[in-house]
């Protein structure tokens, strides 16, 4: 059982859009920055977006994230096939010191 | 470039330790904090450790509090994860990986990851 919750799967047709949501309580996305991590199968996962809403350089701005008081979510837009992967949320919990993910959600592109 | 090479992965029998290693480079690695995190089989990422840049602050997870130890030697720009009494629920690839600030959860870099497995 994650601390973060998010869909276990969403889906859409390339060029579509999708958002994947991320709750949490007061104690972690509430008063933390929210980051969220791409994994394709295989590979280890890569930063997507920091800060809640901020791209490391080399991420395409059809990446967006936002936070809302106790969630977040990432946006993605223009779907291409290269999209599907798993995606997870991650920030701090300030009363149990420690890191946090979602249970991540697998993206598939129809 | 900026690389993280864990190593001392394998096959262990539960009860039995293993010592994890990560050889970084193409940054300053006494400026950052870094962490492991792992990953069993067809599950999702499960944080381990964090441990700050000087080494004077850690945190870890309940799941392995008490067993493993993080450390780090900046000198010799490595990161290590002392791993005791190992059970079966630590079978996972562990990952090595880089954040730049301590207030929040930024985790830039990530190793290629090493598998443990702790079967009898």
């Amino acid at each position: 059982q994650s601390v973060l919750t998010q869909p276990p799967s969403v889906s859409a047709a390339p060029g579509q859009k999708v958002t994947i949501s991320c709750s949490g309580s007061s104690s972690n996305i509430g008063n933390n920055y929210v980051s969220w991590y791409q994994q394709v199968p295989g590979t280890a996962p890569k930063l997507l977006i920091y800060d809640n809403n901020k791209r490391p350089s080399g991420i395409p701005d059809r990446f967006s994230g936002s936070k809302s008081g106790t969630s977040a979510t990432l946006g993605i837009t223009g779907l291409q096939t290269g999209d599907e992967a798993d995606y997870y949320c991650g920030t701090w919990d300030s009363s149990l010191s420690v890191v946090v993910f979602g249970g991540g959600t697998k993206l598939t592109v129809l | 470039e900026v690389q993280l090479v864990e190593s001392g992965g394998g096959l262990v029998q539960p009860g039995g330790s293993l010592r994890l290693s990560c050889a970084a480079s193409g940054f300053t690695f006494s400026s950052y904090e870094m962490n492991w995190v792992r990953q069993a089989p067809g599950k999702g990422l499960e944080w381990v450790s964090i441990i700050s840049s000087s080494g004077s602050t850690i945190y870890y997870a309940d799941s392995v509090k008490g067993r493993f130890t993080i450390s780090r030697d900046n000198a010799k720009n490595s990161l290590h994860l002392q791993m005791n009494s190992l059970r079966a629920e630590d079978t996972a690839v562990y990952y090595c990986v880089r954040d730049p600030s301590w207030n929040t959860v930024n985790l830039d870099y990530w190793g290629q990851g090493t598998l443990v497995t702790v079967s009898s």
